[in-house]
């Protein structure tokens, strides 16, 4: 199975920053990485597909970069509702797989 | 718009089989994928396997072979899930998620997840 490394586990941001969170591939999965967003009792949401395709609905303030192994979800402009846990997930080949989550919180 | 909802929580006892329900609602149930996943509180997400609404034909992760059986009623545009033999290290959350044929691998929407706790 493919290995999905994601860093930080945890990030402290104040409104208004930009964040980054990294995702690692343990081999070549092309650009088939997609983002998601994790929220206490609501459903998860696609954020990014494609490794940098937005999601209908997904605010301009998040963007997503990288191929091949390395790949990276930026937020700019933190807003409040951006506090929540991110999510890699490879599709690049069966199973599919996801990173183990960065929790963003509020500084 | 698109709806997943999940049966509710679920209490069961070790060498028990449990039937889980995701009813959609807001599009064509038998054009699209339903997968389902596997989340220990605090950890990440496992995908357990798919199955095509429209034929019923399934795909498993081999961890999960022989634990999960999939399936669907398109009548009511319901996906199921079974799980069977369970032991304390099944006791997780467990989500429903579409996989619209136009999107091959992601998944654009998901249940919001219902808690299975194994315990005597």
């Amino acid at each position: 199975d493919v290995q999905m490394t994601q860093s930080p586990s945890y990030l402290a941001a104040s409104p208004g920053e930009s964040v980054s969170i990294s995702c690692k591939a343990s081999k070549s999965i092309s650009n088939n990485l997609a983002w998601y967003q994790e929220k206490p009792g609501k459903a998860n949401k696609l954020l990014i597909h494609s490794g940098s395709t937005l999601q209908s609905g997904t605010p301009s303030r998040f963007s997503g970069s990288g191929s091949g192994t390395d790949f990276t979800l930026t937020i700019r402009s933190l807003e409040s509702e951006d506090f929540a846990v991110y999510y890699c997930q490879q599709y690049n080949e069966y199973p599919p797989t996801f990173g183990s989550g960065t929790k963003l919180e509020i500084k | 718009q698109v709806k997943l909802q999940q049966s509710g929580a679920e209490l069961v006892k070790p060498g028990a089989s449990v039937k889980l329900s995701c009813k959609t609602s807001g599009y064509t149930f038998s054009t699209s994928y339903m997968s389902w996943f596997k989340q220990i509180p605090g950890q990440s997400i496992e995908w357990i396997g798919m199955i095509y609404a429209g034929d019923g034909g399934t795909g498993y992760n081999q961890k999960f072979k022989g634990k999960a059986t999939l399936t669907v009623d398109t009548s009511s545009s319901t996906a199921y899930m079974d799980l069977s033999s369970l032991t304390t290290e099944d006791s997780a959350v467990y989500f429903c998620a579409r996989m619209d044929y136009s999107s091959p691998g992601y998944f654009d929407y998901w249940g919001q997840g219902v808690m299975v706790t194994v315990s005597s």
